[in-house]
């Protein structure tokens, strides 16, 4: 049972350039989100999904898009990076709406250079 | 205003003592909350649910949740080396089911 699995673990990227970040989870659970965290700032939402088929933006949206492929996998996509956006990246899943636990990637650390 | 607000630390504590960490959150409306610890380079992991007023305890845990207060607060007992890491303190909102956090608090235990 690998849990929540993100791609890749580790990338750099030259300003302007795009990428997707993958999640996928194994546990059936209804509900994703992901998030970046930037030293003392915590975790902060970027976007959720809180079933299959709807997406909703969280604290800091503005520059990337989210796709909830299906069931288990849900996407980040930057379209074009920026030096702000280098940070950790987590993805995370629940049973049901953040009101159960909910289960983290291993991160992915993106620098845009 | 941030929906989740920590004491910023970072707290120092000598082992076997209690280490005291608080959160309040902004949504009055809130119905589950978490604390989740993470090491560093790590992922955060679970260690407490609380969804109803008063304390939960499991081993050297124990939340408390105030509702009415908005406020929730974790303490470690006998506090150990290996509870060095940060806490982040977790909030569901009932209105869009987001699930945020805090900034988190850095404990460190003193051998």
């Amino acid at each position: 049972n690998a849990g929540v699995t993100q791609t890749p673990k580790f990338q750099v990227l030259k300003t302007g350039q795009s990428m997707t970040l993958q999640c996928a989870q194994d546990m059936n659970h209804n509900s994703m989100y992901w998030y970046r965290q930037d030293p003392g700032m915590g975790l902060r939402l970027i976007y959720y999904s809180a079933s299959e088929g709807t997406t909703d933006k969280g604290e800091v949206p503005n520059g990337y898009n989210v796709s909830r492929l299906n069931k288990r996998e849900f996407s980040l996509r930057l379209e074009s990076a920026a030096p702000s956006q280098t940070s950790v990246y987590f993805c995370a899943s629940s049973e049901w709406q953040g009101g159960t636990e909910a289960f983290f990637g291993q991160g992915t650390r993106l620098t845009v250079v | 205003q941030k929906e989740v607000e920590q004491n910023s630390g970072p707290l120092s504590v000598p082992e076997g003592a209690i280490a005291s960490l608080n959160c309040t959150y902004s949504d009055r409306v809130s119905q589950s909350f978490f604390w989740y610890r993470q090491y560093s380079g790590k992922s955060p992991e679970l260690i407490m649910s609380i969804y109803s007023n008063g304390d939960k305890e499991d081993g050297r845990f124990t939340a408390q949740l105030n509702k009415a207060s908005q406020y929730v607060s974790l303490l470690i007992r006998d506090s150990q080396p290996s509870d060095s890491a940060t806490y982040l303190c977790a909030v569901t909102s009932s209105n869009d089911y987001k699930l945020s956090f805090g900034a988190g608090t850095t404990v460190t235990v003193r051998a």
